[in-house]
């Protein structure tokens, strides 16, 4: 069963627009999220963890465990920040039941 | 090393033939996972190692697959009698202690296996 659903493949922005790119997740337990990010012809890297409830890059994620889900926000897009975004979902304290989504491919319109 | 180190970069197999990846983890770091990414999907776990034991190996998709760790840093992932299914990015993360998605752990860039 799909732990962790990124509905949009592929989104678009123009650059100082506001972006969100949503996460849905299933799990009956007490769920740790994250969301990991792909820069071009780079390697996969932690972006932002639910507990720590900090602003990475302009980055904001809320859990929201009645909605179960955890949409990343950020309120004015740049062009940098275009990659490629997982949100990731972790059932364990070691991590190794963790669970990526499918991905969402944001691309910034200068 | 700066990061975790992943070879080949690229390796194209004939269906049927054996392969090994290796992932060169950072210095010191206790755990290392290895994940698959089939084309449009995120990574799907494959196993996880603390130190030279692996201690889930319930994401390998079938008995083809096997992976190690001997001295608890050097960790190859084989596959044998390899098919078109396990074409995918096969990526390797090692953290300090803790799991995936804590802040000590570090992806490599991956082994892109294609299978012809």
């Amino acid at each position: 069963a799909q732990r962790v659903t990124q509905p949009e493949k592929l989104l678009s922005v123009f650059k100082g627009a506001p972006v969100e790119l949503k996460c849905n997740y299933s799990y009956s337990g007490s769920p740790e999220l994250f969301w990991y990010v792909q820069y071009s012809r780079q390697r996969l890297q932690l972006l932002l963890r639910h507990i720590s409830r900090e602003s990475i890059k302009g980055f904001t994620a809320d859990l929201n465990k009645g909605e179960t889900s955890f949409h990343l926000k950020k309120p004015f897009a740049q062009e940098e920040d275009s990659a490629m975004y997982y949100c990731a979902l972790s059932t364990s304290p070691t991590g190794n039941q963790f669970y990526f989504g499918t991905g969402t491919s944001l691309t910034v319109i200068p | 090393g700066a990061g975790v180190s992943q070879s080949p970069r690229y390796k194209v197999a004939k269906r049927g033939q054996d392969v090994a990846l290796r992932c060169d983890p950072i210095s010191g770091h206790v755990s290392l996972f290895w994940y698959q990414q089939a084309l449009g999907q995120g990574p799907e776990f494959l196993t996880y190692f603390q130190n030279e034991a692996q201690l889930d190996k319930s994401g390998l998709p079938s008995d083809r697959f096997f992976a190690e760790r001997p001295e608890g840093s050097v960790s190859t992932l084989k596959i044998q009698r390899t098919q078109q299914e396990d074409s995918a990015v096969y990526l390797c993360a090692s953290s300090l202690a803790g799991g995936v998605g804590t802040t000590e752990a570090f992806f490599g860039q991956g082994t892109r296996l294609t299978v012809v």
